[in-house]
């Protein structure tokens, strides 16, 4: 069965601190993984992976994907109180299934 | 299990004329969502159904587009008079529970729809 976990479901740090999520997977037919903020309805976009071992970056954020384990890293730096929001891993297959999130909290 | 079915597929259709895309959620759950991705945009909320609630529609672009959801379970995305800028990808979800935070939502395989 296809299945997507996220950890830690929680994290609270403070402003400055450097975070990592983590997202393992099994789906069938893996085809990419995207990472969503969600601070609202719906989830704003943040990567899309189909490669193993290739860093993508945006700003202070970046992830990478590794096929072989089947997991992925989203990598916060210098967070900010504006990166306070769930963090969404979704493996794409013959679906997609968004898991139930890392709830990030940046304090000042 | 089932996951969440959605069909068609794939829909082509002329400037003008209406479609319907439909939206069996898993079974049992109570929350059904209405999104679409344009080719390189992200999720767009269209609609959210809870429960007998009354849906919330806030994210429909405009009033060619309507939605429904009978007996709580299946739902039918309707859009009037299309138009090219409604080609997209529409995908349904779905959820045991509402729309809190951190609640897993299955996703179905979408229908790509093409307005030419």
């Amino acid at each position: 069965e296809d299945k997507v976990v996220q950890s830690p479901l929680s994290l609270v740090v403070h402003e400055g601190d450097t975070v990592t999520l983590n997202c393992s997977y099994e789906v069938t037919n893996f085809r990419s993984l995207l990472w969503y903020k969600q601070e609202k309805k719906a989830p704003t976009f943040l990567f899309m992976l189909t490669s193993s071992g290739i860093e993508k970056k945006s700003g202070r954020l970046s992830s990478i994907l590794d096929k072989k384990e089947l997991f992925s890293i989203l990598n916060i730096t210098a967070t900010q109180t504006g990166d306070s929001a769930i963090y969404l891993c979704a493996p794409r297959g013959n679906d997609m299934r968004f898991g139930a999130g890392t709830r990030l909290t940046v304090k000042p | 299990g089932a996951g969440v079915s959605q069909s068609p597929s794939n829909k082509v259709t002329e400037k003008g004329k209406d479609v319907e895309l439909r939206c069996d959620p898993i079974s049992g759950h109570t929350a059904l969502y209405w999104y679409r991705q344009s080719l390189g945009q992200g999720l767009e909320f269209l609609i959210y159904f809870q429960g007998n609630s009354a849906p919330d529609k806030s994210g429909l672009p405009s009033d060619r587009f309507s939605a429904e959801r009978t007996g709580g379970s299946v739902s039918t995305l309707t859009i009037q008079r299309t138009q090219q800028e409604d080609s997209a990808v529409y995908l349904c979800a779905s959820s045991l529970v509402g729309v809190s935070m951190g609640n897993t939502q299955y996703f179905g395989p979408g229908t790509r729809l093409t307005v030419l």
